[in-house]
């Protein structure tokens, strides 16, 4: 138990839709970043928020967006949905600073695009 | 890219054997950690190494940071039907990088 929670567990979307996954911090968590996990891999990096502003990405096109809200819930937003954007996408949430690696995970949402 | 290579990609051991798994790069990182994931969940950070050469335990694991900094091991000693999952390596070189993967081992364990 993290202290992470996303929502929705599941879902099932089709091609061109547009998508919102929900993650809520552990608590005096300021930092949160997004991995998509595709089917046998290991995560990848999305993007990252510190205190609401993005101040990371990885290699992902800018349909894939975020928000940080002023309590350190976060929101991933992706818009015309592919194939291809199936996976599990994972919060993480941690304290910042230098030792960012004590990130703790959500369960995930599982996305399916039919 | 970055690009960790894990191996193996699965095993299958018994109950009560020893088990080891590593984790290569190409490029330089300065820390090393290795994860768990169980189904239904996220990853779990089970080890966390900072300095080359650096052997650390946690119970009945025990990793280390490669010399030249370019890999790690993990091991497992008398493995346990709850050590089933995937294991990850992943990597960063500051605290501010974003950590980068391995496609990680699959663990199975026989009673």
């Amino acid at each position: 138990e993290t202290g992470v929670t996303q929502s929705p567990t599941h879902l099932i979307k089709t091609r061109g839709q547009q998508v919102t996954l929900r993650c809520s911090s552990q608590s005096g968590h300021n930092t949160v970043s997004w991995y998509q996990q595709a089917l046998g891999q290991g995560p990848q990096f999305i993007f990252q928020y510190y205190r609401e502003e993005e101040n990371g990405r990885g290699n992902f096109p800018p349909r894939f967006s975020g928000l940080q809200f002023p309590n350190y819930s976060s929101e991933l937003n992706v818009n015309a949905l592919e194939l291809d954007d199936s996976a599990l996408y994972l919060c993480a949430s941690s304290t910042g600073g230098a030792n960012q690696e004590t990130q703790y995970f959500g369960p995930g949402t599982r996305l399916l695009v039919l | 890219g970055q690009q960790l290579n894990q191996s193996p990609q699965s095993m299958f051991i018994q109950e009560g054997e020893d088990v080891s798994m590593n984790c290569t790069s190409s490029s330089i990182f300065n820390t090393w950690l290795w994860y768990k994931q169980d189904p239904g969940e996220g990853p779990v950070l089970l080890i966390a190494l900072y300095k080359a050469g650096e052997l650390t335990s946690n119970g009945r694991l025990t990793a280390q940071f490669g010399i030249t900094r370019k890999d790690s091991f993990l091991n497992i000693s008398a493995s346990i039907p709850s050590d089933v999952g995937i294991y990850f390596c992943a990597v960063r070189n500051s605290g501010n990088t974003p950590l980068v993967f391995g496609k990680g081992t699959r663990l199975s364990v026989i009673a």
